[in-house]
């Protein structure tokens, strides 16, 4: 079936560099992707999200980019704080086309920083 | 202030016996979901409902039953079908676009 998965499971960064967390997608018929936060023993934030018309997003200190063609999704953290360690989970809402609206998640990637 | 509950925070259930996880929203939100997130891993859907009397099943559905009665609330009920159901499980609403989650039950059977 479709899928969303991630490159990294683990990314370490030194604090006030940036970050770049990668997923790929499987699903052509995707039209709106995700980007959440999740930290420990709660539920995950919404980070940013993106439409399949766009090629990039800035929000406040994240960015978010999308290549269609190779169907991959990065999420930026600019100057990386202790803050952001959390663990980063890309997602798609499937197409509408086929009438289904639900959330496909990917394993996520675990965001260290450090001192 | 809007937002969506989930309770119990902690939940433990033996062997042989059915819970119900609660999830309630003010968000006037149509769509509401259920996922089962295991230790170091992703989410993965179990049911979700787009109105009121109606819902689908997600990925993991078996040992699972939810009910839609009314839009602001969507129980999750833990059958003891569900050989392996501990786990964290995540409540979400959504309207168009990103979905808001609860802050989750986590459930241990013991």
């Amino acid at each position: 079936g479709e899928s969303v998965g991630l490159h990294l499971p683990t990314l370490s960064v030194q604090e006030g560099d940036n970050s770049i967390i990668n997923c790929a997608y499987s699903n052509s018929a995707s039209d709106y992707f995700i980007w959440y936060k999740q930290e420990s023993g709660k539920g995950p934030q919404f980070i940013i999200d993106i439409r399949s018309n766009m090629d990039k997003r800035q929000g406040q200190r994240v960015t978010v980019l999308l290549n269609k063609t190779v169907k991959h999704l990065s999420l930026q953290i600019a100057a990386t704080q202790p803050g952001d360690s959390a663990v980063y989970f890309c997602a798609e809402n499937g197409g509408r086309t086929s009438g289904t609206y639900k959330y496909i998640f990917g394993t996520g990637t675990r965001l260290k920083v450090l001192a | 202030d809007g937002g969506i509950t989930q309770s119990p925070k902690y939940l433990f259930r033996k062997e042989g016996q059915n819970v119900t996880l609660s999830c309630e929203q003010n968000l006037n939100h149509d769509a509401m979901y259920w996922y089962r997130q295991d230790p170091g891993q992703g989410l993965r859907l179990i049911y979700y409902s787009q109105i009121v009397n109606d819902f689908q099943k997600g990925d993991i559905a078996e040992g699972y039953s939810v009910s839609r009665e009314k839009k602001e609330s969507f129980p999750l009920t833990v059958t003891s079908a569900q050989k392996n159901p501990t786990a964290f499980y995540l409540c979400a609403s959504a309207r168009t676009g990103w979905a808001f989650f609860g802050q989750g039950t986590r459930l241990t059977v013991v």
